[in-house]
């Protein structure tokens, strides 16, 4: 079936530091993929997406690539903020425009 | 342009309760979903629309639980008699048809505390 692997959290970061937060995916064919993020109090929000293997998707300082190879699409930022503090998401599309999502990991940033 | 906008933000309610949640979606879009969020899992999809129509509710736990969108635009989702379980944030999200119909756009959703 389709689904998606998060590493744990809650990953705990100084302001500034490297973001890397895994994902893979297990799906039929080669379904587009998004991160979301879901800040404190907040509704998911589209971060970023990829629709085809290799595409690089990319927004407020964050990217992803969609590696085919590896089943992966990590999520990376070069300097962190403290309000980049939320909880992302990866997800799948499957047929019918259904959303199939990890179980999120917990970013938390110190100042 | 407004949001998803849902009601209530927060709900707390004893076991065998009954409770409703109502969502209004973006103006124009066709296709509605509600999603189930329990603590430390990722949103699990209840139930889509397209207009007033179901187009999926198989993971809907429909002994207890219950979805319309009459007119197609507003949608409420009701669960009755409601369990411990059910405790979780529950999320409406819309998006258009056609080429952009990947994106969702989600509401805060309401967070439900059964007892």
């Amino acid at each position: 079936g389709n689904s998606v692997t998060q590493m744990e959290g809650p990953v705990t970061l100084s302001e500034e530091a490297f973001l890397t937060i895994n994902c893979t995916y297990t799906a039929t064919g080669y379904p587009s993929l998004f991160w979301y993020v879901q800040y404190p109090g907040e509704g998911l929000q589209l971060l970023l997406k990829a629709t085809k293997a290799d595409d690089k998707g990319s927004n407020k300082g964050f990217e992803a690539t969609y590696r085919k190879e590896t089943t992966s699409f990590h999520l990376e930022k070069g300097s962190v903020q403290v309000s980049d503090s939320a909880v992302y998401f990866c997800a799948l599309i499957v047929p019918g425009n259904k959303l199939v999502f990890g179980a999120g990991t917990i970013l938390r940033v110190k100042s | 342009e407004a949001g998803v906008a849902q009601s209530p933000r927060y709900k707390i309610i004893e076991k065998r309760q009954s409770v409703a949640f109502w969502c209004n979606p973006i103006s124009g879009h066709a296709t509605l979903y509600w999603y189930q969020q329990i603590l430390g899992q990722g949103p699990k999809l209840l139930i889509q629309f397209q207009n007033n129509g179901v187009v999926d509710d198989s993971q809907l736990p429909k002994d207890r639980f219950s979805a319309e969108r009459l007119k197609g635009v507003d949608s409420t989702l009701k669960i009755q008699p409601a369990k411990l379980e059910d405790s979780a944030v529950y999320l409406c999200a819309s998006s258009l048809l056609g080429s952009k119909s990947y994106e969702q756009y989600f509401g805060p959703g309401t967070r439900l505390t059964v007892t």
